[in-house]
């Protein structure tokens, strides 16, 4: 079966450098998570979209935007990179509002390591 | 805002022994909880999803309960074996506030089930 598909899987930036992230939902799922997780952390909540509209946001730092498109993939756009922003970054994708108890699938994550 | 504990952080555990994980949630506005399992610097696997209106669900030596009312979880793992060595996590998807789409996570016990 179709997973959640993430790319890139590795991923080293400098400081101040920008980076893109890509989810790939599962086919059919119509709402996007992101998620952070540093090291020794549990995942933190970003952001998410429904059918291509920001549907809930959480501790996404001002430098980093995100959208969904047409297609329902999403990416993830940081910008000014820290050192502190290394880490797992998960994306997550389920069927949404319209069926609010579905269950959440996570890629397999992008792990981003700024130096 | 809703706040997930897991109990114990970690356990260690020799093979063969049933054992018990715990999980509490602050907020029983729920629609459902995820039990995932993460293996180091991995993604998030999905183990077992109850709905907020289920007791319990069981998949193979798996067997997760839920009180939606007093706020908790278990993750019961029969005879445990040395593959089951991974980091635990339990969320939940509420549904107060308007924040209907994310998961909220506690963060992990890691088990390790020694040979």
């Amino acid at each position: 079966a179709a997973g959640v598909i993430q790319s890139p899987r590795h991923l080293i930036k400098e400081k101040r450098e920008t980076a893109t992230l890509k989810c790939y939902p599962i086919p059919r799922h119509d709402t996007v998570y992101w998620y952070q997780q540093g090291p020794g952390q549990d995942p933190q909540f970003l952001i998410s979209f429904y059918e291509k509209m920001q549907s809930d946001k959480g501790s996404i730092p001002d430098r980093f935007s995100a959208q969904q498109f047409s297609d329902y993939h999403s990416e993830l756009n940081m910008s000014s990179l820290e050192l502190g922003d290394s880490a797992l970054y998960f994306c997550a994708s389920s069927l949404g509002a319209r069926v609010l108890r579905a269950e959440a699938f996570f890629g397999q994550g992008t792990r981003l390591t700024v130096v | 805002k809703q706040e997930v504990t897991q109990i114990p952080a970690a356990l260690s555990v020799p093979e063969g022994e049933n054992l018990v994980l715990n999980c509490s949630f602050t907020d029983s506005a729920i629609y459902n909880l995820q039990w995932f399992r993460q293996d180091p610097g991995k993604g998030l696997t999905s183990l077992l999803l109850i709905q907020s209106s289920q007791r319990e669900q069981t998949s193979g030596r798996l067997n997760a309960s839920l009180d939606k009312s007093s706020g908790r979880s278990t993750l019961y793992i029969a005879a445990s074996q040395p593959g089951d060595s991974a980091t635990y996590l339990c969320a939940v998807r509420g549904n107060s506030g308007g924040s209907n789409y994310k998961l909220t996570f506690g963060k992990g016990t890691l088990l390790t089930v020694n040979p």
